[in-house]
């Protein structure tokens, strides 16, 4: 059980390009998704944490108006880099939340690798 | 903000050796402590988790952690690892406010189990 899904695993685009990431709780319910980005040898940092049916709280430092966030129903959110460019190349993953008992326990999924040309 | 340190970048070992991952972090409150697993090109697995409790934790794998509150630490340990161990492992934290869903990752620790 608890497994997400990322769709598509790999994107190349033009820059300037939007690009939108799926992710998917298959198995169970998701109040809550969070966004990341992993740059190479380092750690995940947390982009944006996504609430079904409300806005996206952005992380410090993260544009929102590029980094579109939709979390439309509670087992499906999307991630839009908007007008992308070669800097936005990474690999991006998302979690979903589950609650079990004194804290929630994130699920991964997979990951999508970016890359802007 | 929580900061993670993991000290090691990559770690080589022999199989069927022990090994300690290392994960120390900054926050003096209290806090909720992860470890993942991250085999290539696939998403993050939970090893295991420390909320409360025993400061003893077991996960799957054969892997246990100890969380230390004198040291803010909570290294990873496997007192026989194989092959298959092989993967970038992730020390996680979170505070136990009302922001207990955020977590910060330390910069991962490559195991290599060498035959």
């Amino acid at each position: 059980g608890a497994v997400v899904s990322q769709h598509p695993s790999r994107v190349i685009c033009k820059s300037g390009t939007s690009v939108k990431i799926e992710c998917r709780s298959l198995d169970f319910q998701a109040t809550t998704m969070f966004w990341y980005r992993q740059f190479p040898k380092k750690s995940l940092m947390l982009m944006a944490t996504s609430n079904e049916g409300s806005k996206a709280t952005y992380e410090q430092g993260v544009e929102k108006d590029k980094f579109l966030i939709n979390h439309a129903s509670l087992t499906l959110s999307t991630l839009t880099v908007t007008s992308a460019h070669p800097e936005d190349s990474s690999f991006y993953i998302c979690s979903a939340s589950v609650s079990s008992g004194l804290t929630d326990t994130q699920y991964f999924g997979p990951g999508t690798r970016l890359t802007v040309l | 903000a929580q900061s993670v340190t993991q000290l090691d970048s990559q770690v080589p070992v022999f199989e069927e050796a022990p090994v300690e991952l290392r994960c120390n972090y900054s926050s003096s409150v209290s806090v909720y402590l992860f470890w993942y697993v991250q085999y290539p090109n696939q998403g993050l697995q939970l090893l295991l988790k420390y909320l409360s409790g025993s400061t003893l934790v077991k996960g799957i794998n054969g892997f246990e952690a100890e969380f230390n509150k004198s040291q803010t630490s909570f290294h990873l340990r496997k007192p026989s690892v194989h092959i298959s161990d092989t993967a970038e492992y992730f020390c996680a934290v979170s505070d136990r406010g009302h922001n207990f869903n955020k977590f910060y990752f330390g910069s991962g620790t490559k195991l290599n189990v060498k035959p």
